[in-house]
């Protein structure tokens, strides 16, 4: 099946501080990729969908200033978390749709997900 | 608005089945998908249904009744590993073709 990764796994910052979360379509390129966040024994919470070569579109209530977007490529989704706080602490989840063609627009996978500690 | 239900937990026996309901209401609908998550990791692909009735998969089967907004997820001959939590999706068509999650199952699988 197809594989998408993350990276970091885990990271640890200091509140004030900017952290990048890098997502990958490692065998499948991905016209659009899906930016998640999780609190523990909660579910996805959607927080912008990513498109290459376009600006993100954000979920009501989430900050685009705060949480920064790039697309730059069909296998390659960035999101930065600038001056991080204590409650930015989750999992998050990235995940990538093939591009069109085959009907492989209707399979959307999921990257194993990097767990984000404020301190 | 968006609104996705489904049970917050459930217990069942190994070798038993299980079904595991889901209720929707969304701006647009173009599909319904189950995942299911172990804790600490990403969710994985289980089912998908676009058309109503049933999709059986193995010891998964998925059903969907669209003027219901209804589905269920039955899973038969169930084993230990199958304790998880099991994420309904929507896909919005209305946007993106983006998945709204609902709250997730948590099933726990007692011998």
């Amino acid at each position: 099946g197809a594989v998408v990764s993350q990276h970091p796994s885990r990271v640890i910052c200091k509140s004030g501080t900017s952290v990048k979360i890098e997502c990958r379509s490692l065998d499948f390129q991905a016209t659009t990729m899906f930016w998640y966040r999780q609190f523990p024994k909660k579910s996805l919470m959607l927080m912008a969908t990513s498109n290459e070569g376009s600006k993100a579109t954000y979920e009501q209530g989430v900050e685009k200033d705060k949480f920064l977007i790039n697309h730059a490529s069909l296998t390659l989704s960035t999101l930065t978390v600038t001056s991080a706080h204590p409650e930015d602490s989750s999992f998050y989840i990235c995940s990538a749709r093939a591009s069109g063609g085959g009907g492989r627009e209707n399979e959307q996978y999921f990257g194993p997900g990097t767990r984000l500690t404020v301190t | 608005g968006q609104n996705i239900d489904q049970p917050t937990e459930m217990t069942a026996t190994e070798g038993a089945i299980v079904q595991i309901n889901c209720t929707y209401q969304t701006s647009g609908f173009n599909g319904l998908f189950w995942y299911q998550q172990h804790a600490g990791e990403a969710p994985t692909f289980l089912s998908y249904n676009v058309l109503d009735g049933l999709e059986e998969k193995g010891r998964f089967s998925s059903f969907l009744s669209r003027s219901k907004g209804y589905s269920y997820l039955l899973l038969k001959e169930l084993q230990m590993k199958d304790s998880a939590s099991y994420l309904c999706a929507v896909r919005d068509s209305s946007g993106y073709n983006k998945l709204i999650f609902g709250a997730g199952t948590r099933l726990a699988v007692h011998p």
